[in-house]
């Protein structure tokens, strides 16, 4: 079965500045998906990124980038130019390619941001 | 265009009594969810669907049931509550394509005393 880890339960970060949260995944398939979702005080999930695994060029949105490294099983998320609205609960997760493509997630970061 | 829309957002239970989660997607989709939030911690897959009339059990699927008649709808059924099911529960729903967004509910809040 498929794990996730997330190393850092709180990181926080002045408002402007960069910030990288962490994420390990385990698994044995080669073809599969990993995402990062955010859980604000309202509890919504929204996807913030996601990143195939048979590319190799790291994913972009914006503010927000990913350092994918398939071989170490690696996927770490680059918050830059941080704004009071970035603070949440920011969740890694892993989607198999095949069968019910079931998300398992991490157990979240919580990410403060300092004015 | 609703999404997910999960019916009721709170809840208080007692002990020993029973409810059921309302979940509905108007999205279309084949493939629904049913997860768990304990406090500070990640989501649990409780049950799943992969379309109308086929379920399977997830991750904690004990003391939950679950059905799928139709595409649209895929309640959660919670018997004989226990403190234990005290959680945040979420519904959710994505195309049969693992790279494509799976969409939540707001969620319900749940509390059993």
């Amino acid at each position: 079965a498929q794990t996730v880890t997330q190393s850092q339960p709180e990181m926080s970060v002045q408002e402007a500045e960069t910030v990288t949260l962490s994420c390990t995944y385990d698994t044995s398939e080669s073809d599969y998906y990993l995402f990062w979702y955010k859980q604000p005080p309202s509890r919504q999930m929204i996807l913030v990124i996601r990143q195939e695994a048979y590319k190799q060029q790291n994913a972009t949105e914006n503010r927000f980038s990913v350092n994918f490294q398939k071989a170490a099983k690696s996927f770490s998320l680059k918050i830059s130019d941080s704004q009071l609205g970035d603070a949440a609960m920011y969740f890694c997760a892993y989607r198999s390619a095949r069968g019910a493509q079931k998300l398992v997630f991490g157990q979240g970061t919580r990410l403060t941001i300092n004015p | 265009n609703a999404g997910v829309t999960q019916t009721p957002k709170f809840r208080i239970l007692k002990i020993g009594q029973s409810m059921t989660l309302q979940c509905t997607q108007d999205m279309n989709h084949n493939y629904m969810y049913w997860y768990r939030q304990d406090p500070g911690m990640g989501l649990k897959l409780i049950y799943y669907s992969v379309g109308a009339g086929i379920t399977d059990k997830g991750e904690v699927p004990n003391g939950y049931n679950v059905s799928r008649s139709t595409t649209e709808d895929f309640p959660l059924r919670l018997e004989l509550a226990a403190p234990s099911q005290t959680s945040v529960y979420f519904c959710a729903s994505s195309y049969q394509s693992g790279n494509t967004e799976a969409f939540f509910g707001q969620g319900t809040r749940l509390t059993v005393v």
